[in-house]
This record gives C-alpha cells, structure tokens and sequence, in this order.
C-alpha cells in the first residue's frame, strides 16, 4: 500500500518569506517516483518536479527547491521569497507502476 | 503544441443517470489516467489505460468504467450517479515509453454536478 502525508494543511506566509512545504511517503517498493503539483484556484494540476527513488540529489529550479531524502521518507518542498502567484494547493503524489497517489494538499496563501 | 484536454468543462445531472466525460492527451502521450477529485481532497485515482485496455484500477465500484481510442483519447463513464459522485475529473496524459511512467500532465477538469 501507498500513502502519503502532507500534514500542514493550510500555511499562511507573508510575501517574501521563505516557506518549505512537508511531504512524508510510505511504499514498500524500491522503485517509485514522487512529484510535486500545483493546483491554483483554476483547477488544473501544474506539474512542477518529479524525482526517482533512486537519485537523492536535492534540485533548485529558480525560486523553488526539493530536499529528496530517503532515509526519513520524505520529499519537501520550499519557495524561496515567496510571492502572492505561488498561492495555491501543493499536492505531493507518489507513484509506483501506474498508480499514482496523491497527499491531501496543503493550501498555501502568501500575504502581500 | 495542445496540452491535455477535457470535455465538458462542466456538468450537471441527477442521480440515477449517466455521464460520459471525454479526454484527449498531451500530443506524443499514449496513457491515459483519470482521477476524481472531491472538494478539499487529493485526486484519487480511478483507472488508467495503454493500448486501448485499462491497465491499473484504484478502489472504484464497477459504476465507473473507461475506454481508449485508437488516438489515445479517452472517455470516463459513470452509470447510475450517486450524490456522492459530485466531484473535479481529471485526465493525465503521460508517456508509457520503455515501461516505466513518465510524468502525468494534467487537463484542466471536468466539474460534475450531482443533484
């Protein structure tokens, strides 16, 4: 069985405030993938990272940055100065053979 | 280069009846994957298919069944609709490539109504 927690369900920052999002997972596979999407008020699902079991290496991609570790099962996320746009729901999801399930989303309002 | 889409946008229907939403994939993608989103909820997901047949089936009654055209795109239907089916489809579309997942792009949703 798959399951993934993002126990901060709702997080309120001030802009320019940095703000790391919590994703803990549980599979017994070796081989998964974890991805962070996004979900602005518009609904729709934006693909931001995805990440192999195999490679921990941690990756920044201008003001975002996950921190992959596999020792404590965990995949974070953290925006760096963040602004009034990266206000919007961030799922964590973990995949393995085609299922992919997704975390309950922390809603995430960043305060001009 | 269109991205995934879905139709309808949104729907509305009583219980007891029947609905067919529609998907067609991200050009270059041959999966197709639907989940149910419930407000306030993760996507769950439902089913996905790959060569026109349903290769992975989350926890969903018999109700919700699929099909996959030759083009890769896709239908969701729902028979019998309960109160309870109100909720966001998503459609992902994603590569199968050399039998591992690629990423699942998103369409931007169907919005079921059940009254």
């Amino acid at each position: 069985a798959q399951k993934v927690t993002q126990a901060q369900t709702e997080i309120s920052v001030v802009e320019k405030e940095d703000v790391t999002l919590d994703c803990v997972y549980e599979t017994r596979d070796t081989t998964y993938y974890l991805f962070w999407y996004k979900q602005p008020p518009s609904g729709e699902l934006v693909f931001l990272i995805r990440r192999n079991s195999f490679d921990e290496q941690n990756e920044i991609s201008g003001r975002y940055s996950w921190n992959f570790q596999k020792s404590t099962s965990s995949f974070n996320f953290t925006i760096t100065a963040s602004q009034v746009v990266d206000s919007a729901v961030y799922f964590c999801a973990l995949s393995e053979e085609g299922e992919v399930t997704f975390g309950i989303g922390t809603k995430l309002q960043v305060i001009p | 280069d269109a991205g995934v889409t879905q139709s309808p946008t949104h729907l509305i229907k009583t219980r007891g009846q029947q609905v067919t939403l529609r998907c067609s994939p991200k050009s270059g993608h041959d999966t197709v994957s639907w989940y149910q989103q419930a407000l306030g909820q993760g996507p769950q997901f439902i089913f996905q298919y790959y060569e026109e047949e349903e290769r992975q089936r989350g926890n969903f009654p018999d109700r919700f069944s699929g099909h996959q055209f030759p083009n890769y795109s896709s239908e969701l239907n729902v028979n019998a609709l309960l109160l309870g089916d109100s909720a966001l489809y998503l459609c992902a579309s994603s590569f199968r490539g050399e039998g591992y997942q690629e990423t699942q792009y998103f369409g931007p949703g169907t919005r079921l109504l059940v009254l």
